[in-house]
């Protein structure tokens, strides 16, 4: 595998499921985050861990729980969404100086009923 | 007022005509400036990465800078199918912890 892998690719899940996406990066990278993108909005930055320490969380609601165990995998613990929050989500990495040349990983799109 | 304002499109142009692909914003703050390419089902990914304001030229693609007007614009001459795509508009603060603020993107066809 190389560059960033997110799994699942698809996720289809009710309003009181407990579901988690997973992203890996092969990069070397030691920053990784998480996006939310919605149909016709600009990508929201959700979370950023640098060094595993997570240094950003832009208002994002307690039923998103991010996990990062080490530099490679990040995680997103999702549970009681709602249908608002169906989206792509999107995981990227990053050189932890210089963060403009992020990596992307394909992303998991969630659909929540 | 959003802070990155990125016309939606979408925009169809015929093979081999030249696009034009343009952003404003409202922070004079920004310092770099960057477009990224999405694919239908892929992720972004960076396509062009500039500082300050000027131009910048990789292949058929150039990026240019207007900071006095808050404006960023890409070009594509010769453009092709491939790359028909969603084109996103990013910027970073400097000592801003990464944190990018896109625009909401351009959809392009290039039709053949």
């Amino acid at each position: 595998e190389t560059g960033v892998t997110q799994t699942p690719r698809h996720l289809v899940m009710g309003m009181t499921n407990k579901k988690s996406l997973k992203c890996e990066q092969h990069l070397g990278h030691n920053a990784m985050y998480w996006y939310k993108q919605s149909a016709k909005k600009p990508l929201e930055l959700m979370f950023v861990y640098n060094f595993k320490e997570q240094t950003e969380n832009n208002s994002v609601p307690s039923r998103f729980s991010p996990e990062c165990p080490n530099s490679s995998h990040l995680f997103l613990h999702l549970h009681t969404l709602q249908p608002e929050d169906s989206a792509l989500y999107l995981c990227a990495s990053s050189h932890a100086r210089g963060g403009g040349e992020q990596f992307f990983g394909p992303g998991t799109r969630l659909t929540v009923l | 007022q959003k802070e990155v304002e990125q016309d939606p499109g979408p925009l169809s142009v015929p093979e081999g005509a030249i696009v034009s692909l343009n952003c404003t914003y409202s922070n004079s703050a920004f310092q770099y400036f960057m477009w990224y390419r999405q694919y239908s089902r892929k992720g972004p990914e960076l396509l062009m990465y500039t500082y300050s304001s000027g131009n910048k030229e990789d292949g058929r693609f150039t990026a240019q800078v207007d900071k006095s007007s808050k404006y960023i614009s890409l070009f594509i001459r010769d453009s092709q199918p491939s790359d028909s795509a969603t084109y996103l508009c990013a910027m970073l603060l400097p000592g801003s912890a990464r944190q990018l603020t896109f625009g909401s993107g351009t959809q392009l066809t290039v039709l053949p």
